[in-house]
C-alpha cells in the first residue's frame, strides 16, 4: 500500500544542523511532488517546502527560507528535509506528504506519520 | 497568524449539521483552490475534501465543500462522535509563493 515513513528526527542544540528523510513506497515516487509539513507541539499545520516530481521547481516559507533545503532522489525514492541553523521555534513534529500531482500545487493525499525534531539547548 | 483565517472551535450534537467556515483573500482563496484536512488526536492529517468540493475515496458523503469568492465552508452533516477531531482548510497563497494552512478548527460533538 502507498506508504510514507520520516526518520531523523531528534534533539538538537540551538544553531545546529538535522536532515530528515522520508522513505516512500508503495506508488510511482517520480511521478508525485512531495511536501514537507510541520507541526509545532499543541499547534497547527504549517507547510514548510514543496518540490516537483523531477526536483526542478522548489518553494519553501518565509520561516525556514534561507535555512532550510527540500530534495529527493529518485533511485532510493526518498524525500529529504536538510536543516541548517535551528532555532527553538523549528521544534515540531515534521510530516512528509505525497502531493496529488507532479508539480506540488494539487493537495496532500498521503501523509507519514511525523518524526519529531527538538531544538533545544 | 495565518494569512487563511478559521473560528478556533465549533460545535455541534450527534445527528446535526455543522459548518466550518475558512477566510481568505484575493491572492489566496480568492483564486485557487480549496483543500480541507481532518486530524484526529494524536494521529497525521488525512485529506477530507480537495479542489473545493470534491471526496477522495473513502470520504463519506456526510462531508462536503464549498467556495465562494474568498471564502470555504466544509459542512458535515449527521454528526457522529468519531468526527470529533481538527480541521484545517489549505490553500494556495500567490503573494506568499507557498501553500498557507487556516489555524484549524476543533470541532466538539457535544
Amino acid at each position: 500500500q502507498v506508504q510514507l515513513v520520516e526518520s531523523g528526527g531528534g534533539v538538537v542544540q540551538p544553531g545546529r544542523s538535522l536532515r530528515l528523510s522520508c522513505a516512500a513506497s508503495g506508488f510511482t515516487f517520480r511521478s508525485y511532488g512531495m511536501h514537507w509539513v510541520r507541526q509545532a507541539p499543541g499547534k497547527g499545520l504549517e507547510w514548510v517546502a514543496v518540490i516537483s516530481n523531477d526536483g526542478s521547481n522548489t518553494h519553501y516559507a518565509d520561516s525556514v527560507k534561507g535555512r532550510f533545503t527540500i530534495s529527493r532522489d529518485t533511485s532510493r525514492n526518498t524525500l529529504s528535509l536538510q536543516m541548517n541553523s535551528l532555532r527553538t521555534a523549528d521544534t515540531a513534529v515534521y510530516y512528509c506528504a505525497k502531493d496529488g500531482g507532479w508539480s506540488g500545487y494539487d493537495f496532500k493525499d498521503v501523509w507519514g506519520r511525523g518524526t519529531t525534531v527538538t531544538v533545544s539547548s | 497568524q495565518s494569512v487563511v483565517t478559521q473560528p478556533p472551535s465549533a460545535s455541534g450534537t450527534p445527528g446535526r449539521r455543522v459548518t466550518i467556515s475558512c477566510s481568505g483573500s484575493s491572492s489566496n482563496i480568492g483564486r485557487n483552490t480549496v483543500n480541507w484536512y481532518q486530524q484526529l488526536p494524536g494521529t497525521a492529517p488525512k485529506l477530507l475534501i480537495y479542489s473545493n468540493n470534491e471526496r477522495p475515496s473513502g470520504v463519506p458523503d456526510r462531508f462536503s465543500g464549498s467556495k465562494s469568492g474568498t471564502s470555504a465552508s466544509l459542512a458535515i452533516s449527521g454528526l457522529q462522535s468519531e468526527d470529533e477531531a481538527d480541521y484545517y482548510c489549505e490553500t494556495w497563497d500567490d503573494s506568499l509563493n507557498g501553500w498557507v494552512f487556516g489555524g484549524g478548527t476543533k470541532l466538539t460533538v457535544l
